[in-house]
């Protein structure tokens, strides 16, 4: 069974530094990734996926994310950050023929003026 | 106007009443999705179906039950409402071959006393 852990419960930067929110999967072949973000009071809005192809991916609002294989990984980053950033951020992957989503518990981040 | 709506919004209710929330989507998906999110659990897939005529149960499918009335339907119900179902409950929609990328409902929060 496909799984997923969010190491960060929550992280705070100061505004204009850099983020990694670090994802780590578990599926024996190879996966479909995901990032959502969660803002506050609202619904999942999808910043970007990994299905093959080149393992760095470009999302929406300047986030980026890599695939490494040889540690399971797709970290989520952000050179500079900015205070509408702020939200909770959840890494996904969909694995086998079933097309369900496994979702981490996330990782909610703060961002200081 | 949004893809994925879902009414109601926010509802109050009582241990052992009936209970129904609806979602509706205009993206022409065959697949949609109900998940319950809690504080820490990240979002749990409740059930999920394919087509009209086929219904899933997911993860944590006890105290609940679906009806796809059509394509673009999907309600969930909390026969007899419990204080452990007091969460926020996400629709979902998919459709292959785009990879599975759900796009999600605002979310009803839910609270039985």
């Amino acid at each position: 069974a496909q799984s997923v852990t969010q190491p960060d419960i929550h992280i705070t930067v100061s505004e204009g530094a850099s983020l990694e929110l670090r994802c780590n999967y578990s599926y024996g072949a190879t996966p479909y990734l995901f990032w959502y973000v969660q803002s506050p009071g609202q619904g999942l809005q999808l910043l970007l996926k990994y299905f093959s192809g080149d393992t760095l991916v470009q999302g929406i609002k300047g986030f980026e994310a890599e695939f490494k294989r040889s540690q399971s990984s797709f970290n989520l980053r952000k050179p500079s950050v900015h205070w509408s950033d702020a939200a909770e951020y959840f890494c996904a992957v969909r694995g086998g023929s079933n097309y369900k989503l496994t979702f981490g518990k996330g990782t909610l981040l703060t961002v200081n003026p | 106007d949004a893809d994925v709506t879902q009414t109601p919004r926010n509802r109050i209710t009582k241990t052992g009443k009936r209970i129904m929330l609806e979602c509706s989507q205009t993206k022409g998906h065959d697949r949609m999705y109900w998940y319950r999110q809690d504080p820490g659990l990240g979002l749990r897939l409740i059930y999920y179906s394919f087509d009209v005529k086929d219904i899933n149960k997911g993860e944590i499918s006890d105290g609940y039950s679906v009806s796809r009335q059509a394509q673009a339907k999907f309600s969930l119900s909390l026969e007899s409402a419990i204080p452990n179902q007091t969460a926020l409950y996400f629709c979902a929609t998919s459709d292959l071959p785009q990879g599975n990328e759900q796009f999600f409902g605002p979310g009803t929060r839910l609270t039985v006393l």
